[in-house]
């Protein structure tokens, strides 16, 4: 079943923050994140696994919340190259390795 | 990190056709991932191409539309076959590296007329 991330989208002036969520309706064994930039492939940012650790890109962080079976991606005085559309990939213990994403949270920021 | 590359990178095709999609690793993986991103999409699983076995297939996706070969651990292809202009996407491979970390290749961006 197909995480829910929300928001949809979000616009940021340059250094500001932004939250974005990823909630699932299944325990999870691990949240993995992407961006996409326009024609691009998705790149991988991070993944976290069932533990409940936190981690960064740059000034990007995530964490996980097992019991919540939910995670959120920080952008912390963001970038130029922050742009782009945010996709989380949840995966269960039993689903061998697929991943289910969600529709993606649209990122623009600005100068 | 696995370096993935696809090969065609895009193309333009005729309904009725067939167009096949490869998949180079430059590492061995076990498992690889044939994705579909329609236009302005989320990434939706088509299959897992597993070495020694046949693909497994999500829901609303059959063999004989989408045949998928895993001849070894560093290559995959995945047919799109009779296709019509529903079946215009981006087509991507994705590999299992290091135990749980899942990285794409590039995309084949698939245009049907």
């Amino acid at each position: 079943q197909q995480p829910v991330q929300s928001p949809q989208a979000v616009i940021l002036r340059e250094g500001e923050d932004a939250v974005i969520n990823c909630s699932s309706s299944k325990a999870l064994y691990s949240v993995h994140w992407y961006r996409q930039k326009h024609g691009e492939a998705p790149v991988f940012l991070m993944i976290l696994l069932k533990g409940g650790e936190q981690k960064g890109h740059e000034k990007i962080s995530a964490s996980f919340n097992e019991k919540k079976q939910q995670s959120s991606l920080y952008l912390t005085a963001s970038q130029l190259s922050y742009s782009g559309t945010y996709f989380c990939g949840t995966r269960t213990a039993d689903s061998w390795g697929k991943l289910q994403f969600g529709a993606g949270t649209q990122v623009v920021v600005t100068p | 990190s696995a370096v993935i590359s696809q090969k065609p990178s895009r193309d333009i095709c005729q309904r009725g056709t067939s167009l096949t999609i490869q998949c180079q690793v430059d590492s061995q993986v076990t498992m690889m991932f044939w994705y579909r991103q329609q236009p302005g999409q989320s990434l939706t699983l088509i299959a897992t191409a597993n070495q020694g076995s046949e693909a497994t297939y999500e829901s609303g996706f059959v063999i004989d539309k989408f045949p998928i070969s895993r001849p070894n651990l560093t290559f995959s292809t995945l047919t799109v076959s009779n296709m019509s202009p529903e079946d215009s996407s981006i087509y991507l491979c994705s590999v299992e590296d290091r135990g749980v970390e899942q990285f794409f290749g590039p995309g084949t961006r698939l245009t049907v007329l």
